[in-house]
Protein backbone atom coordinates (compact mmCIF):
# COMPACT_ATOMS: atom_id res chain seq x y z
CA UNK A 1 0.00 0.00 0.00
CA UNK A 2 1.57 3.45 -0.58
CA UNK A 3 2.73 5.22 1.83
CA UNK A 4 3.94 8.63 3.04
CA UNK A 5 7.67 8.67 4.38
CA UNK A 6 9.20 10.67 6.30
CA UNK A 7 13.11 11.69 7.37
CA UNK A 8 14.48 11.96 10.04
CA UNK A 9 12.27 9.90 12.64
CA UNK A 10 13.92 12.02 15.40
CA UNK A 11 16.21 15.28 15.70
CA UNK A 12 17.72 16.73 18.46
CA UNK A 13 18.61 20.13 17.58
CA UNK A 14 19.87 23.49 19.59
CA UNK A 15 17.97 26.55 20.08
CA UNK A 16 18.33 29.09 17.63
CA UNK A 17 19.32 26.32 15.28
CA UNK A 18 17.84 25.39 11.19
CA UNK A 19 15.56 22.37 10.97
CA UNK A 20 14.43 21.10 7.43
CA UNK A 21 12.05 17.80 7.67
CA UNK A 22 11.27 16.03 4.79
CA UNK A 23 8.59 13.96 3.65
CA UNK A 24 7.72 11.80 0.00
CA UNK A 25 4.33 11.97 -0.15
CA UNK A 26 2.21 9.65 -2.07
CA UNK A 27 3.23 9.94 -5.85
CA UNK A 28 -0.26 10.94 -7.57
CA UNK A 29 -0.93 13.00 -4.95
CA UNK A 30 -1.77 16.99 -4.92
CA UNK A 31 -2.33 18.17 -1.65
CA UNK A 32 0.30 18.01 1.00
CA UNK A 33 -0.08 18.96 4.45
CA UNK A 34 1.77 19.62 7.75
CA UNK A 35 0.62 18.95 11.15
CA UNK A 36 2.26 19.38 14.26
CA UNK A 37 1.45 17.21 17.91
CA UNK A 38 2.89 18.49 21.29
CA UNK A 39 3.61 15.83 23.35
CA UNK A 40 0.06 14.62 25.09
CA UNK A 41 -1.63 17.25 23.55
CA UNK A 42 -3.98 17.49 20.02
CA UNK A 43 -2.50 17.50 16.63
CA UNK A 44 -2.36 20.68 14.94
CA UNK A 45 -2.99 21.90 11.38
CA UNK A 46 -0.11 24.23 10.35
CA UNK A 47 -0.26 24.33 6.58
CA UNK A 48 -1.64 23.01 3.33
CA UNK A 49 -0.21 23.24 0.09
CA UNK A 50 -1.37 22.94 -3.45
CA UNK A 51 -0.26 23.85 -6.90
CA UNK A 52 3.16 24.87 -5.42
CA UNK A 53 2.33 26.67 -3.06
CA UNK A 54 0.46 27.77 0.27
CA UNK A 55 -3.27 27.40 0.50
CA UNK A 56 -3.68 27.61 3.79
CA UNK A 57 -1.83 28.07 6.87
CA UNK A 58 -2.76 28.11 11.13
CA UNK A 59 -1.58 31.17 13.26
CA UNK A 60 1.28 28.75 14.38
CA UNK A 61 2.59 28.77 10.89
CA UNK A 62 4.52 32.51 11.25
CA UNK A 63 7.79 33.59 9.73
CA UNK A 64 9.79 31.13 11.42
CA UNK A 65 8.20 28.20 8.86
CA UNK A 66 8.44 27.61 5.50
CA UNK A 67 7.66 24.94 3.18
CA UNK A 68 8.88 23.54 0.00
CA UNK A 69 8.48 21.03 -3.14
CA UNK A 70 11.57 21.60 -4.57
CA UNK A 71 11.27 18.55 -6.89
CA UNK A 72 8.62 16.32 -8.13
CA UNK A 73 9.02 14.16 -4.91
CA UNK A 74 9.97 15.70 -1.81
CA UNK A 75 8.26 18.29 0.60
CA UNK A 76 9.99 20.24 2.90
CA UNK A 77 9.51 21.87 6.38
CA UNK A 78 12.30 24.02 7.34
CA UNK A 79 12.28 25.85 10.87
CA UNK A 80 14.77 28.94 10.43
CA UNK A 81 15.46 29.66 14.13
CA UNK A 82 14.57 26.87 16.69
CA UNK A 83 12.07 27.42 19.97
CA UNK A 84 12.03 25.38 22.85
CA UNK A 85 8.07 25.49 22.23
CA UNK A 86 9.10 24.02 18.76
CA UNK A 87 9.73 20.32 20.36
CA UNK A 88 6.75 18.28 18.90
CA UNK A 89 5.89 15.39 16.73
CA UNK A 90 5.84 16.75 13.22
CA UNK A 91 3.13 15.17 10.62
CA UNK A 92 3.75 15.07 6.90
CA UNK A 93 0.36 14.11 4.67
CA UNK A 94 -0.71 13.71 1.25
CA UNK A 95 -4.43 13.63 -0.36
CA UNK A 96 -5.66 12.75 -3.76
CA UNK A 97 -7.63 13.94 -6.19
CA UNK A 98 -10.53 16.36 -5.16
CA UNK A 99 -13.30 13.22 -6.25
CA UNK A 100 -13.21 9.91 -6.69
CA UNK A 101 -12.71 6.85 -3.72
CA UNK A 102 -10.60 7.99 -0.95
CA UNK A 103 -10.61 11.55 -2.21
CA UNK A 104 -11.18 13.17 1.41
CA UNK A 105 -8.85 10.84 2.78
CA UNK A 106 -5.41 12.20 4.67
CA UNK A 107 -2.55 9.62 4.82
CA UNK A 108 -0.14 10.58 7.00
CA UNK A 109 3.42 9.52 7.38
CA UNK A 110 4.68 8.09 10.76
CA UNK A 111 6.04 11.43 11.94
CA UNK A 112 9.16 13.43 13.16
CA UNK A 113 10.06 14.06 16.27
CA UNK A 114 12.01 17.15 17.06
CA UNK A 115 14.09 17.84 19.77
CA UNK A 116 15.52 20.89 21.01
CA UNK A 117 17.56 21.54 23.73
CA UNK B 1 -14.27 27.93 13.24
CA UNK B 2 -14.89 24.24 12.49
CA UNK B 3 -14.16 22.21 15.88
CA UNK B 4 -14.19 18.82 17.31
CA UNK B 5 -14.71 17.95 21.14
CA UNK B 6 -14.30 14.11 22.17
CA UNK B 7 -14.45 12.85 25.45
CA UNK B 8 -12.13 13.31 28.18
CA UNK B 9 -9.49 10.42 28.71
CA UNK B 10 -8.03 8.42 29.34
CA UNK B 11 -10.41 5.54 29.10
CA UNK B 12 -9.10 2.10 30.70
CA UNK B 13 -11.54 -0.98 30.24
CA UNK B 14 -11.21 -4.98 30.39
CA UNK B 15 -10.46 -7.17 27.01
CA UNK B 16 -13.95 -7.83 25.55
CA UNK B 17 -15.33 -5.01 27.55
CA UNK B 18 -18.06 -2.45 25.27
CA UNK B 19 -16.50 0.85 24.15
CA UNK B 20 -17.74 3.55 23.17
CA UNK B 21 -16.05 7.46 22.97
CA UNK B 22 -18.16 10.38 21.96
CA UNK B 23 -17.32 12.69 19.53
CA UNK B 24 -19.36 15.78 18.88
CA UNK B 25 -18.54 18.45 16.38
CA UNK B 26 -19.19 22.34 14.96
CA UNK B 27 -19.25 22.92 11.69
CA UNK B 28 -20.91 25.07 9.16
CA UNK B 29 -21.95 22.61 6.29
CA UNK B 30 -22.06 19.21 5.46
CA UNK B 31 -18.23 17.97 6.90
CA UNK B 32 -16.66 14.41 6.33
CA UNK B 33 -16.34 12.54 9.70
CA UNK B 34 -13.21 10.79 10.45
CA UNK B 35 -11.61 8.53 13.20
CA UNK B 36 -8.09 8.37 13.00
CA UNK B 37 -5.98 5.92 15.80
CA UNK B 38 -2.26 6.41 16.42
CA UNK B 39 -0.67 3.21 18.27
CA UNK B 40 2.22 3.45 20.57
CA UNK B 41 5.18 5.27 18.82
CA UNK B 42 3.40 5.14 15.37
CA UNK B 43 1.74 7.95 13.15
CA UNK B 44 -1.97 8.36 12.55
CA UNK B 45 -3.55 5.77 10.61
CA UNK B 46 -7.20 6.27 9.15
CA UNK B 47 -10.08 3.78 10.88
CA UNK B 48 -13.20 4.10 10.02
CA UNK B 49 -14.89 7.69 8.09
CA UNK B 50 -18.23 8.84 7.18
CA UNK B 51 -19.24 11.36 4.49
CA UNK B 52 -22.84 12.25 4.87
CA UNK B 53 -25.05 12.22 7.40
CA UNK B 54 -26.67 8.46 8.85
CA UNK B 55 -23.79 6.79 6.82
CA UNK B 56 -21.94 4.38 8.97
CA UNK B 57 -18.00 4.22 8.98
CA UNK B 58 -16.59 0.42 9.91
CA UNK B 59 -13.45 -0.99 9.79
CA UNK B 60 -11.84 -3.81 12.09
CA UNK B 61 -14.89 -4.31 14.50
CA UNK B 62 -15.21 0.04 15.02
CA UNK B 63 -18.14 1.76 14.20
CA UNK B 64 -19.49 4.99 14.14
CA UNK B 65 -22.66 6.49 12.35
CA UNK B 66 -22.97 9.89 11.20
CA UNK B 67 -25.76 11.81 13.34
CA UNK B 68 -26.74 15.32 11.34
CA UNK B 69 -29.00 15.84 14.20
CA UNK B 70 -26.80 15.50 17.01
CA UNK B 71 -23.88 17.11 15.37
CA UNK B 72 -22.01 13.55 16.62
CA UNK B 73 -20.10 10.75 15.54
CA UNK B 74 -18.98 8.29 18.26
CA UNK B 75 -17.09 5.49 17.96
CA UNK B 76 -17.93 2.21 19.45
CA UNK B 77 -16.53 -1.48 19.20
CA UNK B 78 -18.66 -4.67 20.94
CA UNK B 79 -15.40 -6.38 22.33
CA UNK B 80 -12.10 -4.54 22.62
CA UNK B 81 -9.20 -6.45 23.01
CA UNK B 82 -5.58 -5.45 24.12
CA UNK B 83 -4.12 -4.80 20.90
CA UNK B 84 -7.01 -2.17 20.61
CA UNK B 85 -4.94 0.07 22.93
CA UNK B 86 -3.96 3.15 21.37
CA UNK B 87 -5.06 7.10 21.24
CA UNK B 88 -8.10 7.67 18.74
CA UNK B 89 -8.78 10.68 17.41
CA UNK B 90 -12.08 12.40 15.94
CA UNK B 91 -11.60 14.59 12.96
CA UNK B 92 -13.35 16.10 10.20
CA UNK B 93 -12.30 18.09 6.87
CA UNK B 94 -14.70 20.51 4.80
CA UNK B 95 -14.22 19.11 1.09
CA UNK B 96 -10.83 19.65 -0.34
CA UNK B 97 -9.72 21.68 3.15
CA UNK B 98 -7.53 20.57 6.00
CA UNK B 99 -8.41 18.24 9.31
CA UNK B 100 -9.71 19.18 12.45
CA UNK B 101 -8.98 17.10 15.33
CA UNK B 102 -10.22 16.36 18.49
CA UNK B 103 -8.26 16.72 21.55
CA UNK B 104 -7.57 12.61 21.41
CA UNK B 105 -8.84 9.97 23.48
CA UNK B 106 -6.13 7.33 25.41
CA UNK B 107 -7.46 3.80 25.38
CA UNK B 108 -6.01 1.61 27.37
CA UNK B 109 -7.00 -2.22 27.46
CA UNK B 110 -6.13 -4.21 30.20
CA UNK B 111 -6.12 -8.21 29.93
Amino acid sequence: EPEVTQTPSHQVTQMGQEVILRCVPISNHLYFYWYRQILGQKVEFLVSFYNNEISEKSEIFDDQFSVERPDGSNFTLKIRSTKLEDSAMYFCASRGIPRGAGANVLTFGAGSRLTVL
Amino acid sequence: GDSVTQMEGPVTLSEEAFLTINCTYTATGYPSLFWYVQYPGEGLQLLLKATKADDKGSNKGFEATYRKETTSFHLEKGSVQVSDSAVYFCALSQGAQKLVFGQGTRLTINP
